[in-house]
């Protein structure tokens, strides 16, 4: 099956900008999307379709795609970023919605 | 305000059974897919079941393929998660969520989950 991987963890400091990646065989080839999720709420959708942004959603968010990797970059990190996120693909070869690992975001 | 509701959940024995449901509200529940995940204690989400619009399609992950099923009432804009035959490693939060168009593979908004404890 569809595997996509994720480091467990990044840490910025306010202000800065936190990059998370998320690895997959020929990621480019799918359309990725990006949840965030704080402690004990539902995941967010942040970034759909590569580089889309959900209505309210900050422009600090943005995300890209190409080869095997896909990577979400926030800018100007806030506190309030600091969340658990999550990429997802659809896998067209077994028909299933695959998450990555997960990453949990600390603001220093 | 677009939002998903659910109900249900809490502590079954190994064996057990339970219902839990989803309700929309804000927007034309009956012209979108509709997905059931769930996430155990401190792992990722995963990923359970879908129903397409009129409820004429299902699918599931072969983890609960025979033991869940979904379904759903657009009369009542709900959908349900009938879950057989629960084992210790169903204890999960399970969330319900809205596929976000037609085959655009991303769920938004999601409800706000529900504990399902399987334990003796």
């Amino acid at each position: 099956s569809y595997v996509l991987t994720q480091p467990p963890a990044v840490s910025v400091a306010p202000g800065q900008t936190a990059r998370i990646s998320c690895g997959g065989d020929n990621i480019g080839s799918k359309s990725v999307h990006w949840y965030q999720q704080k402690p004990g709420q539902a995941p967010v959708l942040v970034v759909y379709d590569d580089t889309d942004r959900p209505s309210g959603i900050p422009e600090r968010f943005s995300g890209s795609n190409s080869g095997d990797s896909a990577t979400l970059t926030i800018s100007r990190v806030e506190a309030a970023d600091e969340a658990d996120y999550y990429c997802q693909v659809w896998d067209n070869s077994s028909d299933l919605y695959v998450f990555g690992t997960g990453t949990k975001v600390t603001v220093l | 305000e677009v939002q998903l509701v659910q109900s249900g959940g809490g502590l079954v024995q190994p064996g057990g059974a339970l219902r839990l449901s989803c309700a929309g509200s804000g927007f034309p529940f009956g012209n979108y897919w509709m997905h059931w995940f769930r996430q155990a204690p401190g792992k990722g989400l995963v990923w359970l079941a879908r129903i397409y619009k009129d409820g004429s399609v299902l699918s599931y992950v072969d983890s609960v393929k025979g033991r869940f099923t979904i379904s759903r009432d657009n009369a009542k804009n709900t959908v349900f998660l009938q879950m057989n035959s629960l084992r210790v490693e169903d204890t999960a939060v399970y969330f319900c969520a809205r596929e976000g168009g037609d085959w655009v593979n991303w769920f938004d908004p999601w409800g706000q989950g529900t504990l399902v404890t399987v334990s003796s």
